[in-house]
């Protein structure tokens, strides 16, 4: 009965390659979100989509794309991976009608070497 | 833009003892405050929020309290358990505000551990 689920949990790869990471929420939620967790343990936003519509697009590099083909997923493709994308990505999920309790996912470690 | 602010870093305590975590915010418009602990290889889990027409919530152990004035808000756990130990993160979000529907903005989180 996984809530916010990820995969894969871990990922590694080369400099230079194009990955993807995929999300699925099955509460009901129509708004979805990206995080990511570097090494000192901060969680920074990078994306939000409400409803299929992005919302929140941070000062993220544009070889980050996130995709959301409906309101239960919210994938994130990387494109020219370099060494400092390493680090552990969340996708979240909410009901922003029923309060702004946001749910994680169990996170994709992803090591670029 | 909203800054959240999180202190200790780190936080040992005895079982049995209680715990506080102390957060700051500089946006005073900020009208909603979760509290996250994640375990070691998890994701964050929400544990206990508040909003700002709230000055304290309890659930169980927990506590949270709010100073809407001061721009702060604490999180307490008495009673302390093994168990509890985690990376707690306090948050602040505008949820009022459409151009930031959901946004979080987290404090950099503390390291409690619980010796037995």
């Amino acid at each position: 009965d996984t809530a916010v689920s990820q995969t894969p949990k871990y990922l590694v790869t080369q400099m230079g390659n194009d990955k993807s990471i995929k999300c699925e929420q099955n509460l009901g939620h129509d708004t979805m979100y990206w995080y990511k967790q570097d090494s000192k343990k901060f969680l920074k936003i990078m994306f939000s989509y409400n409803n299929k519509e992005l919302i929140i697009n941070e000062t993220v590099p544009n070889r980050f794309s996130p995709k959301s083909p409906d309101k239960a997923h919210l994938n994130l493709h990387i494109n020219s991976l370099e060494l400092g994308d390493s680090a552990v990505y969340f996708c979240a999920s909410s009901q922003v009608e029923k309060g702004y309790e946001q749910y994680f996912g169990p996170g994709t470690r992803l090591t670029v070497t | 833009g909203e800054n959240v602010e999180q202190h200790p870093s780190t936080l040992s305590v005895q079982e049995g003892d209680s715990a506080v975590i102390k957060c700051t915010y500089s946006d005073s418009a900020s009208n909603y405050f979760p509290w996250y602990k994640q375990e070691l290889g998890k994701g964050p889990q929400l544990i206990i929020d508040i909003r700002s027409n709230v000055g304290e919530k309890k659930d169980q152990r927990i506590a949270v309290t709010l100073n809407k004035t001061a721009k702060h808000f604490s999180l307490h756990i008495t009673e302390t358990q093994p168990e509890d130990s985690a990376v707690y993160f306090c948050a602040a979000s505008i949820t009022n505000r459409g151009s930031t529907l959901g946004r979080l903005h987290f404090g950099r989180g503390t390291q409690l551990t619980v010796w037995p």
